[in-house]
């Protein structure tokens, strides 16, 4: 168990749609990561969040967007989705960059699957 | 740019045999470089890394890695396979310093072991 825990474990919807991906990060971590895993594309970076700002961003459509809250937890917004959204959404953590933040921590994902 | 190359797509080995995982990488600076395991419908989990210092590392589960500066490689090894190594298993690469301490992620080598 890495202490970063996501809900749903899994989510089916339509196209169209819109969902909300909840996780909370290991106690103490200030930056939350949202990565994509799908078969075509393998893990993608989609955006980190530090201290609740923005900090980097890497593959994310205009469709979704994040945020962190001031209790540190984050939620990945996903909307119009399409049938090529259907993924493994994860979820990880790094402590402040003092006390070693390069490592992160993945939570077990959210299976996302759109019908 | 960054990246990862993880030459096997996948491995069978028997059990009780040896086990080496190869991962290049591409850094234009000094890497941290780490190794992950995600067993079916489970997250990622953190084998072993590398920031500095002794170029072999020992991580969980038997694993260890050995870092090449002259092959820019960190492949991964154990001496004895068990039937529950059976996963995929990422190399990645990160800055060693930075605030946004995102990594770049191989395409996975998938084990499959073998009674």
């Amino acid at each position: 168990d890495s202490g970063v825990t996501q809900t749903p474990k899994h989510l089916i919807t339509a196209t169209g749609q819109r969902v909300t991906l909840r996780c909370s990060p290991r106690s103490g971590d200030l930056s939350v990561y949202w990565y994509q895993q799908s078969l075509d594309q393998g893990l993608q970076f989609l955006i980190q969040y530090y201290n609740g700002e923005e900090r980097a961003k890497g593959n994310i459509l205009e469709r979704f967007s994040a945020q962190q809250f001031p209790d540190l937890h984050s939620e990945l917004n996903l909307s119009s989705l399409e049938l090529g959204d259907s993924a493994l959404y994860f979820c990880a953590s790094s402590p402040s960059m003092a006390a070693g933040g390069n490592t992160i921590y993945f939570g077990e994902g959210s299976w996302l699957t759109v019908v | 740019a960054q990246s990862v190359t993880q030459p096997d797509i996948h491995i069978t080995v028997s059990e009780g045999a040896s086990l080496e995982l190869r991962c290049n990488y591409s850094y234009g600076a000094t890497p941290y470089l780490f190794w992950y395991v995600q067993s079916p419908g489970q997250g990622l989990q953190l084998l072993l890394k590398y920031f500095s210092g002794d170029t072999l590392v020992q991580g969980i589960k038997g694993f260890e890695a050995e870092f090449k500066r002259s092959q820019s490689s960190f492949n991964l090894r154990k001496p004895s396979v068990h039937w529950s190594d059976a996963a995929e298993y990422f190399c990645a690469v990160g800055p060693h310093t930075g605030t946004a301490s995102k990594l770049t992620f191989g395409t996975g080598t998938r084990l499959q072991v073998t009674l």
